[in-house]
């Protein structure tokens, strides 16, 4: 599984567009992007996914440059409630040949909105 | 629909002690998932089942068990609990042919004094 370097911790106002990078510099031809958000208390909760340029949700985007070595989840204009802990998983989670059936979570990045 | 549901919510046990976390769902998902989540720390995956009478080890299955003897039921058990495993253990589940999309339990908080 290709290991992935994000930040710790970030701060941001509310209103503001917040971006959060995931670098993933051995990632593999058929592993994917995927983000979760954690609140406290609770069990994660899948945001979004991608493979290569950009992927939109309701919730968030996803931009992935052609070397695919990095990605960015992108979260417009943040309100209070989008304090959680943010986690970038990459791997290849589709079980046809040699799919993993596991999901690997690292530290996160804790997002702190600020009033 | 309830989705993933986990049993007990809180339970503080005595070393030594055993007990057993039940992790039901009903959208009839293939796959669920037992995992830890230590203070700071990310999800550690325990054990996992791709089906109806199957289990497999995960990255830290030490001191655990498992059994998934209905589709909608996975059990996590501790035979003889120890201090280390004080954790918040979620469960979760997946449908279809891939796992990245996962659907989470709220959580069962366990203290072993």
């Amino acid at each position: 599984l290709a290991k992935t370097t994000q930040p710790i911790s970030m701060d941001s106002y509310e209103g503001q567009e917040v971006n959060i990078t995931c670098s993933h510099n051995n990632i593999a031809t058929n592993d994917y992007i995927t983000w979760y958000q954690q609140f406290p208390s609770q069990g994660p909760r899948f945001i979004i996914q991608g493979y290569k340029t950009k992927v939109t949700n309701e919730v968030a985007s996803l931009f992935i440059p052609a070397d695919r070595k990095s990605s960015t989840l992108s979260l417009p204009r943040v309100s209070l409630s989008d304090t959680a802990v943010y986690y970038c998983l990459v791997g290849d989670f589709y079980m046809s040949g040699a799919g993993s059936y596991q999901l690997t979570f690292g530290k996160g990045t804790k997002l702190s909105v600020i009033p | 629909n309830a989705g993933v549901t986990q049993t007990p919510k809180f339970r503080v046990l005595k070393t030594g002690q055993s007990m057993t976390l039940l992790c039901a769902q009903d959208m009839n998902h293939e796959y669920m998932y037992w995992y830890r989540q230590d203070p700071g720390m990310g999800l550690r995956l325990i054990h996992y089942s791709v089906g109806e009478g199957t289990t497999a080890k995960g990255e830290v299955p030490d001191g655990y068990n498992v059994s998934r003897l209905k589709k909608q039921n996975f059990l996590l058990g501790l035979e003889s609990a120890a201090p280390s495993q004080t954790s918040v253990y979620f469960c979760a589940t997946v449908s279809g042919t891939s796992v990245y999309e996962q659907y989470f339990g709220p959580g069962t908080r366990l203290t072993v004094t």
